[in-house]
Order: C-alpha cells, then sequence, then structure tokens
C-alpha cells in the first residue's frame, strides 16, 4: 500500500527557518516524483514543485523558485521541504503527493501525504 | 503558464441529483492531460479523474469526465452525501502544473 506520511505541525516565527518530511513506502521511492502542493487558510491548491529522488531533479513552480528548496534522501525514501526565512505568509497547509512520469504523461498527483500545517507568526 | 478557471464557484445540489462542473483552460492542454481531485473538509485531496476521462483506482462510476483541448467537464450522477466537497481540476501539460481555484459542491 502506497503511503505518505509527513510530519506534524508547525509554529514558527518570522525569520526562524524551517524543514518539514515526507516519507514515502509501499512503492519504490527513488523512481517517482513527489511534488509539493500549498494551501493557505480557505484557498485553493497551488503546485510548488517537485523532485526526482533517484538524482535529485528538482522542477519549481515561478511563484516559489527562489522561496523554497525541495530536496529529497531515497535512502530514507523522505523528500523535504524548506524555508531558510520565513515570512507570516508562508502561514499554510503543505501536502506531498507522489507525482508520475514527466516523460510518460502521468505526472499527475495519485497518492497524497495527510498534511503539514505551519503557521507563522510575528 | 496554463490558467484554469473553473464554473460555478459554487453548485448547490440536492443528493439524487447530477453535478456538471466546467474547467476551462487559457490555452489548449496538450493530450488532454487533465486531471481532477476532490478535497472534503480537513482531508488531503483525492485524485478522481486522469487523462481528462479516465477514472482513477477505486473512483466509483458515477464520477465521469469530458472534454478537450480548452473545455473539460466533470459530471457526477446520482449525487450521494459524500460526494459533497471541493472540486479541483489541473493541467498537468505544461510546467508549472496548474490548478483551478475549486468549485465548492453544497447540499441544497
Amino acid at each position: 500500500e502506497v503511503q505518505l506520511v509527513q510530519s506534524g505541525a508547525e509554529v514558527k516565527k518570522t525569520g526562524e527557518s524551517l524543514k518539514i518530511s515526507c516519507k514515502g513506502s509501499g512503492y519504490s521511492f527513488a523512481n517517482w516524483w513527489i511534488g509539493w502542493v500549498r494551501q493557505m487558510p480557505g484557498k485553493g491548491l497551488e503546485w510548488m514543485g517537485i523532485i526526482y529522488p533517484g538524482d535529485s531533479d528538482t522542477r519549481y513552480g515561478p511563484s516559489f523558485q527562489g522561496q523554497v528548496t525541495i530536496s529529497a534522501d531515497k535512502s530514507i525514501s523522505t523528500a523535504y521541504l524548506q524555508w531558510s526565512r520565513l515570512k507570516a505568509s508562508d502561514t499554510a497547509m503543505y501536502y506531498c503527493a507522489r507525482h508520475g512520469s514527466v516523460s510518460a504523461g502521468t505526472n499527475y498527483f495519485d497518492f497524497w501525504g495527510q498534511g503539514s500545517l505551519v503557521t507563522v507568526s510575528s | 503558464e496554463i490558467v484554469l478557471t473553473q464554473s460555478p464557484g459554487t453548485l448547490s445540489l440536492s443528493p439524487g441529483d447530477s453535478a456538471t462542473l466546467s474547467c476551462r483552460a487559457s490555452q489548449s492542454v496538450r493530450s488532454n492531460f487533465l486531471a481532477w481531485y476532490q478535497q472534503k473538509p480537513g482531508q488531503a485531496p483525492r485524485l478522481l479523474i486522469y487523462g481528462a476521462s479516465s477514472r482513477a483506482t477505486g473512483i466509483p462510476d458515477r464520477f465521469s469526465g469530458s472534454g478537450s483541448g480548452t473545455d473539460f467537464t466533470l459530471t457526477i450522477n446520482s449525487l450521494e452525501p459524500e460526494d459533497f466537497a471541493v472540486y479541483y481540476c489541473q493541467q498537468y501539460a505544461s510546467s508549472p502544473y496548474t490548478f483551478g481555484q475549486g468549485t465548492k459542491l453544497e447540499i441544497k
């Protein structure tokens, strides 16, 4: 059974750093892209970016390029999303999701994590 | 960047009714690379449809997707109480793989 388990809720202050995680199981983690999706309070879904754990090839959405860093450690089947300096506007739920092959045209999100709530205050 | 516009914003229907949700793209979506997701309050989204018309594993056949080019539709026949949720379309033809703003399906 494919599962993505995310790290827990975080409460941080503006300017602090943060790294949240997403651990995959039940499939070959290194051979599937993993993506991150932001959902701000009461709002819709935003595609942040994806990473291929096998070779760490990473793609970012233009709104998120330079704002966050996506990484992965295939040895422990875990993907990460990190911020170096949080802003209040980073307050949101963040989901990781398994993302199919870009070259095969199956690059939709078929399995999702439960979400990690990040709250940033001053 | 492909912009997806969903309509209506909110749809009020009763159990047993049929729902028609629209997703319009700002430019043609190559190879009908269009997916639909369902999100219930407090839950992660769930994949319903991919390739514009293929149901994901375990999705009931009352859910169907259609369309091509710039106009896509999600149809839900004979609404069940558990179908009332927010629905998002997403294009995965051109990076960034954008989502629509969502349609809320509520009980009338």
